[in-house]
């Protein structure tokens, strides 16, 4: 079963606006990573924010954590063509060292 | 360091037959997962090893096995192939130490049942 759930499913937005995706998850987690998916191929991690933390950044990415609200935000700013892909985010459970589960994705379409 | 491999990239099998697939991990990763990606039921989680030793499993029927070499390099096995088994499997590797469990995927594999 999976853990999360993301909304919206699919975003299709113009090339250098900002795209926001949304990640909710059940129980108490570890850690909560967000990776991407080019159509079919394998997942790239992108970041990993604890459970401890609430805002982590990596160069046009911005992850939130509310744990208090069990959810989860990225936000790519300035998106490229080249950000078209799936987005998943991925918690691991607290107790469960290296077990991910997944949400059900986001398709973000950039369009040039 | 090289990246994830899994063999072979694309397989198609008939119902009733069985596969193997294969990972190697990145060099010094020391745990393997495998996950199963369906677009009826998404990312699932088959199993991790760590040290040669299945550490966690998901639920999914004893059909699906696998297992982990000493130099780290890791196998799933299905056995009596179903429609359902289609699906594009992913394997990860990872230090498999600490707080951080940074996993690193491979391509995958596409199996097709036909």
């Amino acid at each position: 079963s999976q853990q999360g759930e993301e909304d919206p499913q699919a975003l299709s937005i113009q090339e250098g606006e900002n795209a926001t995706m949304n990640c909710s998850y059940k129980t108490s987690i570890n850690n909560l990573q967000w990776y991407r998916q080019n159509s079919g191929r394998g997942l790239v991690h992108l970041i990993l924010i604890r459970s401890n933390e609430r805002e982590k950044h990596s160069g046009r990415l911005r992850v939130t954590l509310d744990t208090s609200k069990k959810s989860s935000s990225l936000l790519i700013t300035a998106s490229r063509a080249a950000d078209t892909a799936s987005y998943f985010c991925a918690t691991v459970l607290s107790g469960s060292a290296r077990q991910l589960t997944f949400g059900s994705g986001t398709q973000l379409t950039v369009l040039p | 360091k090289a990246g994830v491999t899994q063999t072979p990239r694309y397989l198609i099998k008939t119902r009733g037959q069985q596969v193997t697939l294969s990972c190697s991990p990145i060099s010094g990763h020391r745990s393997v997962s495998w996950y199963q990606q369906t677009p009826g039921q998404g990312l699932q989680f088959l199993f991790e090893y760590f040290s040669e030793t299945q550490r966690n499993k998901g639920n999914f029927p004893g059909r699906f096995s696998g297992r982990q070499f000493s130099n780290s390099r890791s196998e799933m096995n299905v056995s009596t192939l179903e429609l359902g088994d289609s699906a594009l499997y992913l394997c990860a590797s990872s230090l498999g130490r600490g707080a951080r469990n940074e996993q690193f995927f491979g391509p995958g594999t596409r199996l097709t049942v036909l």
